[in-house]
């Protein structure tokens, strides 16, 4: 069975600064998809990158780029000049490309402080 | 674009009473998700549907049911509500495109359920 881990409940970081948030996971297969989520207060789910496991780039958008370390089963994320609005749960998630269920992480929550 | 809608936003029931949750979606995605999460947690897959009559379990499906008549809409029913259903339920869709299921998922905004 495939598992999400994210061992950090909850950070702190002052606005502009620059966080990582880990994430490792587990399956013995090689085609699957990766997700970062964040949800805000508001509780929307936001998808912020994606990342397919047979590509080696390291997937970017804009403040966000992700370091996909495939061997290790390591996926973390990091926010570049970080900003307030930043400040949300985030979620990371697996999905096997054979299956149709994603599987989620128990979430980092981030605060960014002004 | 309305994408996913979810109704209510925010529900109190009594242990024993039966609900349902609406869901529907405007993307004429195939695939459909309810979710559950509980305080502090991630979520926890209840059901799927992959297209208009075919649904699946999740993760955590007792206590739930679930239809798919059409593609616009998936239904959650809760039966015989219990404490332990307190949560907030996302509903979320996709499209599956040229064989690669590499769509995300949209989401609705969530259902704040309370079973007193």
């Amino acid at each position: 069975a495939q598992t999400v881990t994210q061992s950090q409940p909850e950070m702190s970081v002052q606005e502009a600064e620059t966080v990582t948030l880990s994430c490792t996971y587990d399956t013995s297969e090689n085609n699957y998809y990766l997700f970062w989520y964040k949800q805000p207060p508001s509780r929307q789910m936001i998808l912020v990158i994606r990342q397919e496991a047979y590509k080696q780039q390291n997937a970017t958008e804009n403040r966000f780029s992700v370091n996909f370390q495939k061997a290790a089963k390591s996926f973390s994320l990091k926010i570049s000049d970080s900003q307030l609005g930043d400040t949300a749960m985030y979620f990371c998630a697996f999905k096997l490309n054979r299956d149709d269920k994603i599987i989620f992480g128990k979430g980092t929550r981030l605060h960014i402080l002004p | 674009n309305a994408g996913v809608t979810q109704t209510p936003k925010f529900r109190i029931l009594k242990i024993g009473q039966s609900m349902t949750l609406q869901c529907t979606q405007d993307m004429n995605h195939n695939y459909m998700y309810w979710y559950r999460q509980d305080p502090g947690m991630g979520l926890k897959l209840i059901y799927y549907s992959v297209g208009a009559g075919i649904t699946d379990k999740g993760e955590v499906p007792n206590g739930y049911n679930v239809s798919r008549s059409t593609t616009e809409d998936f239904p959650l029913r809760l039966e015989l509500a219990a404490p332990s259903q307190t949560s907030v339920y996302f509903c979320a869709s996709s499209n599956r495109g040229g064989g690669v299921s590499n769509q995300p998922q949209h989401f609705g905004d969530g259902t704040r359920l309370s079973i007193l």
